[in-house]
């Protein structure tokens, strides 16, 4: 069965302050999609990256980063410096890659709800 | 491009109701999947539908259903409402003919069970 286990419940910094959120998972199977969602108050899920068990190469995104390493199973995401409008819930997701491609099943962790203080 | 739409916004019902959540995917998204979210269990996926067929099914019991029109809308049906129904529940769209394609999510409907 897949798992996603988010460590961190809640997570406090100060505005500029860089912050990672941590991510594992457990799945049997070889091929695999992870994702990040962030979820505002407004409480839509908005996506913000995803990576296949074939590539893990890092990505940066403007202050946004992900390191995925699949010894370790854990992709982990990184906010350089911080800023208010960064406050939300944040989920890691997994995915299995069904006959025919569709990852219409996400398996999500808890969340980390992450407040960035002026 | 219009997003998810989740229809209505906002519900109170009382114990023993039962309730209609509506959901219009992106144009073109075939694919609508539903997840509940509670502060206890926190998202789980109840069931998903392509080409009006549910393909997967979560560990919910039958009180929980849904359907998909031929236009990819989808709705879902909760009978018999009980105070732990109380949820968030959202909805997703996705082109499942992409492999490992990101799942789009509406804004939710927040049911509250009286």
């Amino acid at each position: 069965a897949q798992k996603v286990t988010q460590a961190q419940t809640e997570i406090s910094v100060v505005e500029k302050e860089d912050v990672t959120l941590d991510c594992v998972y457990e799945t049997r199977d070889t091929t695999y999609y992870l994702f990040w969602y962030k979820q505002p108050p407004s409480g839509e899920l908005v996506f913000l990256i995803r990576r296949n068990s074939f590539d893990e190469q890092n990505e940066i995104s403007g202050r946004y980063s992900w390191n995925f390493q699949k010894s370790t199973s854990s992709f982990n995401f990184t906010i350089t410096a911080s800023q208010v409008v960064d406050s939300a819930v944040y989920f890691c997701a997994l995915s299995e890659a069904y006959s025919g491609g569709s990852n219409y099943k996400l398996t999500f962790g808890k969340g980390t709800l992450l407040t960035v203080n002026p | 491009k219009a997003g998810v739409t989740q229809t209505p916004r906002y519900l109170i019902k009382t114990r023993g109701q039962q309730v209609t959540l509506s959901c219009s995917p992106i144009s073109g998204h075939r694919s609508v999947s539903w997840y509940q979210q509670t502060p206890g269990q926190g998202l789980q996926f109840l069931f998903e539908y392509f080409s009006e067929t549910q393909r997967n099914k979560g560990n919910f019991p039958g009180r929980f259903s849904g359907r998909q029109f031929s236009n990819s809308r989808s709705e879902m049906n909760v009978s018999t409402l009980e105070l732990g129904d109380s949820a968030l529940y959202l909805c997703a769209s996705s082109l499942p003919e992409l492999s490992g394609t990101e799942a789009f999510f509406g804004q939710g409907t927040r049911l509250t069970v009286v």
